[in-house]
């Protein structure tokens, strides 16, 4: 199947400091990408859609300024966390959509762990 | 009533049985259905997607769609140990414009030795 590398898989930072994720399509082109989170024992929740060349489009409760989303090329989407809070901690996720004939799958990056001291 | 339902378990099924799951889902516009599998701490890893009404098999796996019942499952034969994870159902719908791809919020399986 497709790959979806995320970077980094874990990192720890301070109250109040901002937080870049990337996550890339190795050998597919994605238009679309979308981000998740998810806390302990609870299923992933929706954060954005983000689609190339365009502005993210962001679910109900989820603060555009402070989780920042580019999606600069076919490959590549990042997602900011800006002044990040330990209430920010927590498991996010981002998948791409590849075509694989007359269907689209959804193919997941290994996800990165981000704690907030 | 949510876009996608999924009974949260766990669901215990005894090694070497069929292990069922079931997710309904509301909008009638879906297109695509997926099933994913996730341990504990890790990303969730796709095991099926499926778009046409009736069975779609590969290897222990049969997804099951049911388009007028609103219905999509999945059946596990010959359970292992290794089965037991959370499985989430997403149900999806694309354009080029925009796409949108539903999480249940995931069933509980365990599959006891």
């Amino acid at each position: 199947g497709a790959v979806v590398s995320q970077h980094p898989s874990r990192v720890i930072c301070k109250s109040g400091t901002s937080v870049k994720i990337e996550c890339r399509s190795l050998d597919f082109q994605a238009t679309t990408m979308f981000w998740y989170r998810q806390f302990p024992k609870q299923s992933l929740m929706l954060m954005a859609t983000s689609n190339e060349g365009s502005k993210a489009t962001y679910e109900q409760g989820v603060e555009k300024d402070k989780f920042l989303i580019n999606h600069a090329s076919l490959t590549l989407s990042t997602l900011t966390v800006t002044s990040a809070h330990p209430e920010d901690s927590s498991f996010y996720i981002c998948s791409a959509i590849g075509t694989s004939g007359f269907s689209y799958e959804q193919y997941f990056g290994p996800g990165t762990r981000l704690t907030v001291t | 009533q949510k876009e996608v339902e999924q009974n949260s378990g766990p669901l215990s099924v005894p090694e070497g049985a069929i292990a069922s799951l079931n997710c309904t889902y509301s909008d009638r516009g879906s297109q695509s259905f997926f099933w994913y599998r996730q341990y504990s701490g890790k990303s969730p890893e796709l095991i099926m997607f499926i778009y046409s009404n009736g069975d779609k098999e590969d290897g222990r796996f049969t997804a099951q769609l049911n388009k007028a019942s609103q219905y999509v499952s999945l059946l596990i034969r010959d359970s292992q140990p290794s089965d037991s994870a959370t499985y989430l159902c997403a149900v999806a719908q694309f354009y080029s414009s925009a796409s949108k791809i539903i999480f249940g919020s995931g069933t509980r399986l365990s599959i006891r030795p």
